[in-house]
């Protein structure tokens, strides 16, 4: 069964860093691509960043550029989310997402989430 | 950019609800894909590759769509199917996009 575990999250206030994880358990992590994907209180989803299967290839949204910075450790079988600079809108609940894989595009597995509220 | 509508969808069990998603331009349907979230709860895909039902999905759920115009369609509304739907598109270079949600409540 495919389990994905965020962790990470909490209070930081504005200007701060945080680093999300993502534990993953129950397929082979290095051959999916995986993502982050955001949703602030009350709001629709936002992807925020992705990360191809090896690590060498990532993306990140226009609002995350420059402050946001995903990576992997296959051997951990771990997805993280290093947020610099963090702003008030970015305070949200985030979620790790495993690709379908192949040539097949949507996250057919999700983590629970984990929340990052950014306040003084 | 992924436009979706009705914003909300006021309906009573037994009933057949139509969710539209319309593009920006036009994409390749490989890469639609449908989503729903109940509150409280992350996003469950529903429907990839426009009309690919995920694994277990129930078939009253289909998808369609070609182009710019895209389909989310539940023939006939179980009570657990009130929630909030999203479509998701993915662009270039790793690049993805969510429509702003469909919230199916009962009427």
């Amino acid at each position: 069964e495919v389990q994905l575990l965020e962790s990470g999250g909490g209070l930081v206030q504005p200007g701060g860093s945080l680093r999300l994880s993502c534990a993953a358990s129950g397929f082979t992590f290095s051959n999916y691509l995986m993502a982050w994907v955001r949703q602030a209180p009350g709001k629709g989803l936002e992807w925020v960043s992705g990360i191809s299967g090896s690590g060498s290839n990532t993306y990140r949204g226009d609002s995350v550029k420059g402050r946001f910075t995903v990576s992997r450790d296959n051997s951990k079988n771990t997805l993280y989310l290093q947020m610099n600079s963090l702003r008030v809108e970015d305070a949200a609940v985030y979620y790790c997402a495993k690709s379908l894989g192949g040539d097949l595009y949507g996250f057919d597995s999700w983590g629970q989430g984990t929340l990052v509220t950014v306040s003084s | 950019v992924l436009t979706q509508s009705p914003g909300t969808l006021c309906l009573s069990p037994g009933e057949r609800a139509t969710l539209s998603c319309r593009a920006s331009q036009s994409i390749n349907s490989r890469f639609l894909a449908w989503y729903q979230q109940k509150p409280g709860q992350a996003p469950r895909l529903l429907i990839y590759g426009a009309s690919s039902r995920a694994t277990g999905l129930p078939d009253r759920f289909s998808g369609s769509g070609s182009g710019t115009d895209f389909t989310l369609t539940i023939s006939r509304l179980e009570p657990e199917d009130f929630a909030v739907y999203y479509c998701h598109q993915y662009g270039s270079a790793l690049t993805w996009t969510f429509g702003q949600g469909t919230k199916v409540e009962i009427k």
